[in-house]
C-alpha cells in the first residue's frame, strides 16, 4: 500500500506570494492533518479534514487555509507568505477506527520564503 | 499550556544498550491517545508505537515499548539494543478525546547511537 505522498517536496517562494501545498493520503484513509515544524516552534497543528469537512483547526492566522476533495487528497493554501512561514509543512492520514487511529506522515513540503 | 514536555534535548546511548526517552503529559481528559515517532534526517515522521489511555498494559513494538505510568502522567519510550540506525529526532505526542486528530507534540528528544 502506498503511503502518504506530498508535492511538491521544496518551494521557494518571494514574501507576498501564495503557495498551495497537496496531499495524497494512504487508500482508504479519510483524515488529513496538516502540520507546520519549525527550529523556533516545534510541530504545530493546522487543522484536519475528514470526508471534506474540516473537523479542527490549530491557531494559525487566516492565511493559511485548507480543504479536502471527495477522494480524500487535500491541499494547503498559504496567502500573502511572510519569512515566518518557511517550514517544513507535514501531512498526516488516519483511518478511523478503535485502536488509536495514528497518524501516519508524509515526506513534508518544505518550503522557502525570500 | 505546554501539554507534552520532553526534558532531554539530546541524548546518547551505545550500540546494543538500551536507552529511555522522556515523555510527561497534562490532561484533563480521561480519554487520550499517547504516541512517539521517530523522524530522521530526510524529514518524514515513522510512527512507533501508541499507548491508549485506558490500556491496561504497556504497549511494546518490537524494540520499542512504552513505560505507561498514567498516575503520574508520563509514557516514556524505552528503545532496547539500540542501533546506529536508531538515531533521530523522537517526538512524544498527545490526542485527547476520540475522533480528534488535533495532535499535541513534544519539542523531541535527539538520540545519538555511537558505535
Amino acid at each position: 500500500k502506498a503511503g502518504v505522498t506530498q508535492t511538491p517536496r521544496y518551494l521557494i517562494k518571494t514574501r507576498g506570494q501564495q503557495v498551495t501545498l497537496s496531499c495524497s493520503p494512504i487508500s482508504g484513509h479519510r483524515s488529513v492533518s496538516w502540520y507546520q515544524q519549525t527550529p523556533g516552534q516545534g510541530l504545530q497543528f493546522l487543522f484536519e479534514y475528514f470526508s471534506e469537512t474540516q473537523r479542527n483547526k490549530g491557531n494559525f492566522p487566516g492565511r493559511f487555509s485548507g480543504r479536502q476533495f471527495s477522494n480524500s487528497r487535500s491541499e494547503m493554501n498559504v496567502s500573502t507568505l511572510e519569512l515566518g512561514d518557511s517550514a517544513l509543512y507535514l501531512c498526516a492520514s488516519s483511518l478511523e477506527g478503535d485502536r488509536g487511529h495514528e497518524q501516519y506522515f508524509g515526506p513534508g513540503t518544505r518550503l522557502t520564503v525570500t | 499550556a505546554q501539554k507534552i514536555t520532553q526534558t532531554q534535548p539530546g541524548m546518547f546511548v551505545q550500540e546494543k544498550e538500551a536507552v529511555t526517552l522522556d515523555c510527561t503529559y497534562d490532561t484533563s481528559d480521561p480519554s487520550y491517545g499517547l504516541f512517539w515517532y521517530k523522524q530522521p534526517s530526510s524529514g518524514e515522521m515513522i510512527f512507533l508505537i501508541y499507548q491508549g489511555s485506558y490500556d491496561q498494559q504497556n504497549a511494546t513494538e518490537g524494540r520499542y515499548s512504552l513505560n505507561f505510568q498514567k498516575a503520574r502522567k508520563s509514557a516514556n519510550l524505552v528503545i532496547s539494543a539500540s542501533q546506529l540506525g536508531d538515531s533521530a529526532m523522537y517526538f512524544c505526542a498527545m490526542r485527547e478525546g476520540r475522533g480528534n486528530n488535533d495532535m499535541r507534540f513534544g519539542a523531541g528528544t535527539r538520540l545519538t547511537v555511537k558505535p
